[in-house]
């Protein structure tokens, strides 16, 4: 059973710290992609990743893949409260309609 | 409308009730899943329609009865739910992935908040 497993579960900061929310298996996927869950709403996808070592962008988010495509990671610099929901990693294999979701990284950011 | 709609948004049921979550995808989309997401667990992956076709049933018990009368439109019938089955339950959608390095972006709608009492 391919299994993700996200740390910390739950992180509370200061606006305008960094963070780093963690996505690890012992299986290897084809891709990887990262959704945002905003409190009331369904998850919003981020990025998909599916080169070991890629690295993307977007805004203040930085998305890795790790070489051997098991493990993924989140940095956010500079945290704003807009931030603030469940940051979700998710596993998918090519060709397939499966997604193997990781329980989340909860993250609040205080003003 | 644009993007993936459900309705209703919340649902207050008994256990002996029947009733009907509705979904909508206005992207084009030919697969339609649908999620149920617990607290502090992860989404977990109930039934996948792929060009109208149900290609996955994953172990839901028969009190949750999936409808998907074209590739727009997917329901899950609801009769004689627990408690246990109060959750919050997502509808998405994808372009069904096909050869190698094809991946599967799934869009999603709000959600439906379920209570049974």
């Amino acid at each position: 059973t391919q299994l993700l497993e996200q740390s910390p579960q739950f992180l509370s900061i200061q606006e305008g710290e960094n963070l780093t929310v963690y996505c690890n298996s012992s299986s290897v996927f084809s891709s990887l992609q990262w959704y945002r869950q905003e409190p009331g709403e369904g998850p919003v996808l981020l990025v998909t990743v599916v080169t070991g070592g890629e690295v993307k962008k977007l805004k203040r988010l930085t998305f890795q893949f790790g070489d051997a495509r098991k493990d993924s990671s989140l940095h956010i610099t500079a945290a704003q409260p807009g931030d603030t929901g469940l940051d979700l990693c998710a596993g998918g294999e090519d060709s397939s309609y499966k997604l193997i979701f990781g329980s989340g990284t909860r993250l609040l950011v205080r003003p | 409308e644009t993007g993936v709609t459900q309705t209703p948004r919340h649902l207050v049921m008994g256990m002996t009730n029947k009733k009907s979550l509705k979904c909508e995808q206005h992207l084009g989309h030919n697969a339609m899943y649908w999620y149920k997401q617990s607290a502090k667990k992860p989404l977990e992956l109930m039934f996948v329609y792929n060009f109208k076709e149900q290609t996955e049933n994953n172990s839901v018990p028969s009190r949750f009865s999936p409808e998907c009368p074209n590739s727009s439109h997917l329901f899950l019938h609801l009769h004689t739910l627990q408690p246990e089955d109060s959750a919050l339950y997502l509808c998405a959608s994808s372009l069904q992935p096909s050869g190698r390095h094809s991946y599967n972006e799934q869009f999603f709608g709000p959600g439906t908040r379920l209570t049974v009492l």
